[in-house]
């Protein structure tokens, strides 16, 4: 149990594209997810925290207007990097909140994003 | 502000050469320690959760033990397969607080 998805897990886009990326719990409902990015050889740097059916809440430094978060439904959340740029590469990750006594976040594997 | 501090920073082991991991947290009112695998290019793996000072969990190689300042994870006879970043967290709010990972390498 307890399996989380994310798709795609690479995508390569020119610069000023968008990209859209989707983060499903498979076997469970979760009211939070949570989005982290992740630099090469370091931990995970949470960017936001989504709850279905408000808005996110963003980490101190992370821009709103380029990184869109949507949870629509108990089970998907969605990442748009939008008007994407080199430095915006990079590896970004999911994780959803089981409801269980301890809310433990079981993670996605991952999406490599490259913006050329 | 929560802190967890992991050491050593990275482990290199013969295969079967048991060793442990240290994870130290200073934390008001633990309300659950988490340790996860995370292996290259993928997203971490949960392993344990784990509450109250003594308690422990096993699965395969691993054992996780917690006390009340620190947790230590515990590779008993390890294989290559045991090799990867583990990372230990705790809640903090909403969020988790991480530390910042041992990397494990293990040589056949």
């Amino acid at each position: 149990g307890a399996v989380v998805s994310q798709h795609p897990s690479r995508v390569i886009c020119k610069s000023g594209t968008s990209v859209k990326i989707e983060c499903r719990s498979l076997d469970f409902q979760a009211t939070t997810m949570f989005w982290y990015r992740q630099f090469p050889k370091q931990s995970l740097m949470l960017m936001a925290t989504s709850n279905e059916g408000s808005k996110a809440t963003y980490e101190q430094g992370v821009e709103k207007d380029k990184f869109l978060i949507n949870h629509a439904s108990l089970t998907l959340s969605t990442l748009t990097v939008t008007s994407a740029h080199p430095e915006d590469s990079s590896f970004y990750i999911c994780s959803a909140r089981a409801p269980t006594e301890f809310y433990e976040q079981y993670f996605g594997p991952g999406t490599r994003l490259t913006v050329t | 502000e929560d802190q967890v501090t992991q050491s050593p920073e990275a482990l290199r082991l013969q295969e079967g050469e048991s060793s442990s991991l240290n994870c130290s947290y200073t934390v008001s009112g633990l309300r659950g320690l988490f340790w996860y695998r995370q292996d290259p290019g993928k997203g971490p793996e949960f392993l344990f959760t784990l509450y109250s000072a003594g308690e422990e969990k096993e699965k395969e190689r691993l054992k996780a033990t917690l006390t009340k300042k620190e947790s230590f994870l515990h590779i008993t006879a390890p294989k290559p397969e045991d090799s990867a970043t583990y990372l230990c967290a705790v809640p903090e709010e909403y969020k988790l607080s991480f530390g910042a990972g041992t990397t494990v390498t293990v040589r056949a």
